[in-house]
Formats: structure tokens, sequence, C-alpha cells
């Protein structure tokens, strides 16, 4: 079975741009949390999703928004980039929301602002 | 607001030895506790978790109990092999489910 894939790879864009990244949870999942890890931290938790409703939003300023889909992907957009949010942005699924449940973690998508 | 607080690394072992990394936490409510592990080159995995007070996860020889009274959960293995070499994150969420918190993470070299 796939995993939690995202999309792109790598990104690199320019201060005051804006950037989608893009994930698709496992199949059967209905929760997708994303996060922010800057290098050498632990990832930062910006949202929850669960059936397509934000059910949990980290320290984030609104520049940051989140949506997820019916099919339960789901898309993090970030406006007026700034070069602080340089950083590995993961996504992560569970079958459910909630606080005890696993998250499957992807890749991550490496945006770098410059 | 909760939060974790992680053992600072890098930590370096030789093969066999005992491991113990810290984790204490703070939070209101009834947080869950999980301990996730990145490989070199591999991706975010969940190690172990527990999800009440005196839970103990465990998971390929790792262990960690859900200390409510020292509000703690260390990871412990008592004998480290170089395939243990990770970073290991402890994390919490909170008592809604709907908010996580990692630690900063802590690398584990083993040598042969």
């Amino acid at each position: 079975d796939a995993g939690v894939t995202q999309s792109p790879t790598h990104l690199i864009k320019t201060r005051g741009q804006h950037v989608t990244l893009r994930c698709s949870p496992i199949s059967g999942h209905k929760s997708v949390s994303w996060y922010q890890q800057v290098l050498g931290q632990g990832p930062q938790f910006i949202f929850q999703y669960y059936e397509k409703e934000e059910r949990g939003r980290g320290n984030f300023p609104d520049r940051f928004s989140a949506r997820q889909f019916p099919n339960y992907s789901s898309e993090l957009n970030v406006n007026a980039l700034l070069l602080g949010d340089s950083a590995l942005y993961l996504c992560a699924s569970s079958s459910l929301a909630g606080g005890g449940n696993e998250q499957f973690f992807g890749p991550g998508t490496r945006l770098t602002v410059l | 607001g909760d939060s974790v607080t992680q053992m600072e690394g890098p930590v370096t072992l030789s093969e066999e030895a005992f491991l113990t990394i810290n984790c204490t936490y703070t939070a209101t409510g009834y947080p869950s506790l999980f301990w996730y592990v990145q490989y070199p080159g591999e991706g975010l995995q969940l190690l172990l978790k527990a999800t009440k007070a005196d839970d103990k996860g465990s998971n390929k020889g790792f262990e960690a109990t859900y200390r409510k009274e020292t509000t703690s959960f260390h990871l412990e293995k008592g004998s480290v092999q170089v395939s243990d070499s990770a970073v290991y994150f402890c994390a919490l969420s909170d008592g809604t489910g709907n908010q996580f918190y990692f630690g900063t993470g802590t690398s584990l070299t083993v040598i042969p």
C-alpha cells in the first residue's frame, strides 16, 4: 500500500511569493495534519483537518492556510513568503482524529525561500 | 500552553550499552504521549505510545512509561544496537487530540 505522498519534493520561491503544497493521505485515512520542521528542530504543528473540517491550528500567522478535499487529500498554502518560512513541510495522516492515534508521516516538501 | 522538553543531544553509545533519553511535558487535561524515530534517510515513524497515566509503551526493545506524577515519558532500551542510530522525538497530543507538540529531537549514534 502507498504511504503518505507529498508534492513537490523540493521548491524554491522568492520572498513575497505564494506557495501551495499537496498531500495525499494513506487510503482510508480521513485526518491530515501539517507540520513545519526547521533544520535541527522538531516538527511544529500547523493544522489538523478531519473530514474536511479544521480541527486544530498551531501558532502560525494567517499567511498559512489549508484545506482538505472530499477525497481527503489536502493543500497547505502560504502567502507572502518570508525567508523564515524556509523549512521541511511534513504531512501526516491518521485514520481518525483524536490524540491517541498514530500519525503516518510523508517524506516532506523542502521549501527554500530566497 | 502545552509543551515537550527533551534531552539535548547528540548521544553516542557503544553497542549493548543502556539508553535513556529524557522527556518531560507540560499539559493541561489528559494528553497522549509518543516517541517517534527518524532513521537516516527515512521519514518519521511511530516507535511507541501511551495514552493514559501509568501506561507503558514498548516496541523493538524500547520502553517508555507515562508518569503523570513526574510529567515524564523517558525512553529506555537495555542494549542498543548500531541499527538504533537515529533521531528520536518525544511528542504529545493534548487532551482534545487537536493539538500536537514535538520535542527538539535527540540524535543517537551507536558505535560498534
